[in-house]
């Protein structure tokens, strides 16, 4: 069975600084997506960025972006100029090509010191 | 484009009660999900519709729990009688795609907040 692991429960950057939340995946499949999610307090799950695992470049959206190293089972999410609003749970996610079910990250919440 | 919408958005009930959550997901949207996410833990998916037929429902306690999705457009999920570990958000998502297909956007509501005591 596909599992997702995030090892940092919590983590704390500076407005403005980089910040790396780490994510670990176990499958046996050799195609798949991995997702970032973001969580804020109202519960909403938001999509960051999203990975197609025969992709060999890794994802970027605006601020955020991913190393993917599908060798290591390793999805890293990077945010750059961190700002307030990014304060969130951050969950790691993965979904084989064979349906939209998605498995979940016990996740990471991300605090921004102003 | 209106979002998923849910309620009711809290609930508190004492155990052995039974509650009722309700999911509006984005029109035209085939694919339909229950979450349920407990504090502390990610999102474990409870049941999935493709239009009013269940997908997948092994993760979901079905001596308690029950979902329906009548007319392939809103859904409700039971629970009857509560247990004290059902306390837990429970989200609802949809998404556009008529079947499975990797990589789908899901867009989620913002849960309904059950407390059991």
């Amino acid at each position: 069975a596909q599992t997702v692991t995030q090892s940092q429960p919590e983590m704390s950057v500076q407005e403005a600084e980089t910040v790396t939340l780490s994510c670990t995946y176990d499958t046996s499949e050799s195609d798949y997506y991995l997702f970032w999610y973001k969580q804020p307090p109202s519960r909403q799950m938001i999509l960051v960025i999203r990975q197609e695992a025969y992709k060999q470049q890794n994802a970027t959206e605006n601020r955020f972006s991913v190393n993917f190293q599908k060798a290591a089972k390793s999805f890293s999410l990077k945010i750059s100029d961190s700002q307030l609003g990014d304060a969130a749970m951050y969950f790691c996610a993965y979904s084989d090509i064979r349906d939209d079910k998605i498995i979940f990250g016990k996740g990471t919440r991300l605090h921004i010191l102003p | 484009e209106a979002g998923v919408a849910q309620s009711p958005r809290y609930k508190i009930i004492e155990k052995r009660q039974s509650v009722a959550f309700w999911c509006n997901p984005i029109s035209g949207h085939a694919t339909l999900y229950w979450y349920q996410q407990i504090l502390g833990q990610g999102p474990k998916l409870l049941i999935q519709f493709q239009n009013n037929g269940v997908v997948d429902d092994s993760q979901l306690p079905k001596d308690r729990f029950s979902a329906e999705r009548l007319k392939g457009v809103d859904s409700t999920l039971k629970i009857q009688p509560a247990k004290l570990e059902d306390s837990a958000v429970y989200l609802c998502a949809s998404s556009a795609m008529t079947a499975p297909s990797p990589g789908n956007t899901i867009y989620f509501g913002e849960g309904s907040w059950l407390t059991v005591v």
